[in-house]
């Protein structure tokens, strides 16, 4: 069954602590992985493209890696203005490639 | 600001009202989405548009009945809802031409049956 899990539900961390998010999936036919990072009331807002096992995105204290059955966002120094839910997903499967399997994100609360 | 923009930001209507969300992009791309969400819940897939044909139908109910009038248009007409509709309503799209691209989102509609 195509699926994608993320882990922990909820993190929380000090202003500077940094730290992981995990997102492991089982889809077939891999074409990408997706973060996305969602404000409340607000819809998801793009972050990275991950293609292939080995493959490293940044963006300010933002980094994603990429291997061939899980992704990691980690989070360098974060600041209070990072605390809103990642989410992760991975577009593939056997049938529709318009298909995005979503996991069911983890809440990043940030304490200064 | 999103590229993808969504009408109305929030929507009361009654279980007997109908009323239509719309979604409008101009990125030029050829794949859009609804999306669902409940509080706490990651977007649950409803329908896809690929080149203005429904291309994908989540065994949605027809109270929910989707359009698309032309590549930069997207419209969801909502009928008979019950309360447990009461949702955010995301629209997405997405290059959509066979490649890897991003699903890129609008704000949504807040929606509340009542």
């Amino acid at each position: 069954e195509d699926q994608v899990t993320q882990s922990p539900e909820a993190l929380r961390l000090q202003e500077g602590e940094s730290s992981s998010l995990n997102c492991s999936y089982t889809v077939s036919g891999l074409r990408g992985l997706f973060w996305y990072r969602q404000d409340p009331g607000k819809g998801p807002e793009f972050l990275f493209t991950l293609y292939s096992a080995g493959e490293e995105k940044e963006k300010e204290r933002l980094k994603a890696t990429l291997t061939k059955k899980e992704s990691f966002l980690h989070i360098t120094a974060p600041k209070p203005e990072d605390s809103a839910t990642y989410l992760c997903a991975v577009q593939g499967g056997k049938y529709n490639f318009n298909k995005f399997y979503f996991g069911s994100g983890t809440k990043l609360n940030v304490k200064p | 600001d999103t590229e993808v923009t969504q009408t109305p930001k929030h929507l009361v209507m009654g279980m007997t009202n109908k009323k239509s969300l719309k979604c409008e992009q101009h990125m030029g791309h050829r794949a859009m989405y609804w999306y669902k969400q409940k509080a706490k819940k990651p977007p649950e897939l409803m329908f896809v548009y690929s080149y203005e044909k429904l291309s994908i139908n989540e065994s949605v109910p027809s109270r929910f009945s989707p359009e698309c009038p032309n590549s930069s248009l997207l419209n969801l007409h909502l009928h008979a809802l019950q309360p447990e509709d009461s949702a955010l309503y995301l629209c997405a799209s997405s290059q959509g031409k066979g490649g890897v691209s991003p699903l890129h989102f609008g704000n949504g509609t807040r929606l509340t049956v009542t």
